[in-house]
């Protein structure tokens, strides 16, 4: 039982370029979230999805897409990505409403 | 939407004393508070929570109480540890579509052997 997984856990990128970022659970969770994380500001909700086919904006979804084509993987996309996107992502599932959120191990992007 | 204030940004204690950190939150229908530890490097792990029909709730070294009228969670850890060394976050969340956490801007929290 891996829990959350998180691909890749570095990632260097220049300004304008894309990438998708993977997390895949293994505890049958309907709910998936993709945070960030950048200093002094803990971590930001950028879009969620309640189960497969579905998702939602969070706080700072700008410049970010998801999809949840398989209720197992959750990915996140960036398409032209710009430096203030610098930051640890984290991807994290759940089973619903007022339960915890399990975290995967994070994915450091810099976009230079 | 929820706003979660945290203190203190950093706390150090000496091995043996207690610490403790506080959250305010914004939202009434707030209903559910974790609490969740992060080692460098890590992902963040949750270490407690409870649920706002709870006034408190304690897991051998590590308690959390809840005031609703006052809006405000706490965190105690008493007999601390150098292994208890990490970032702590506090969260809100309301019982809405998609279980929605707003964190807290974490706690930096040393425990000097």
């Amino acid at each position: 039982n891996a829990g959350v997984t998180q691909t890749p856990k570095f990632r260097v990128l220049k300004t304008g370029q894309s990438m998708t970022l993977l997390c895949a659970q293994d505890m049958n969770h309907e709910y998936m979230y993709w945070y960030r994380q950048d200093p002094g500001m803990g971590l930001r909700l950028i879009h969620y999805s309640v189960g497969e086919g579905t998702t939602a904006k969070g706080e700072v979804p700008d410049g970010y897409n998801v999809s949840r084509l398989k209720k197992q993987n959750f990915l996140l996309g960036l398409e032209s990505a710009a430096p203030s996107q610098t930051s640890v992502y984290f991807c994290a599932s759940g089973k619903g409403s007022s339960y915890e959120q399990y975290f995967g191990p994070g994915t450091r992007l810099t976009v230079t | 939407g929820e706003n979660v204030e945290q203190h203190p940004s950093t706390l150090s204690v000496q091995e043996g004393d207690s610490a403790v950190i506080k959250c305010t939150y914004s939202d009434s229908a707030s209903n559910y508070f974790p609490w969740y530890k992060q080692e460098l490097g890590k992902g963040p792990q949750l270490i407690i929570d409870i649920r706002s029909n709870v006034g408190e709730k304690k897991d051998q070294r590590i308690a959390v109480t809840l005031n609703k009228t006052a809006k405000h969670f706490s965190l105690h850890i008493t007999e601390t540890q150098p292994e208890d060394s990490a970032v702590y976050f506090c969260a809100a969340s309301t019982q809405n579509t998609g279980n929605q956490f707003y964190f807290g801007t974490g706690t930096s929290l040393t425990v000097i052997p």
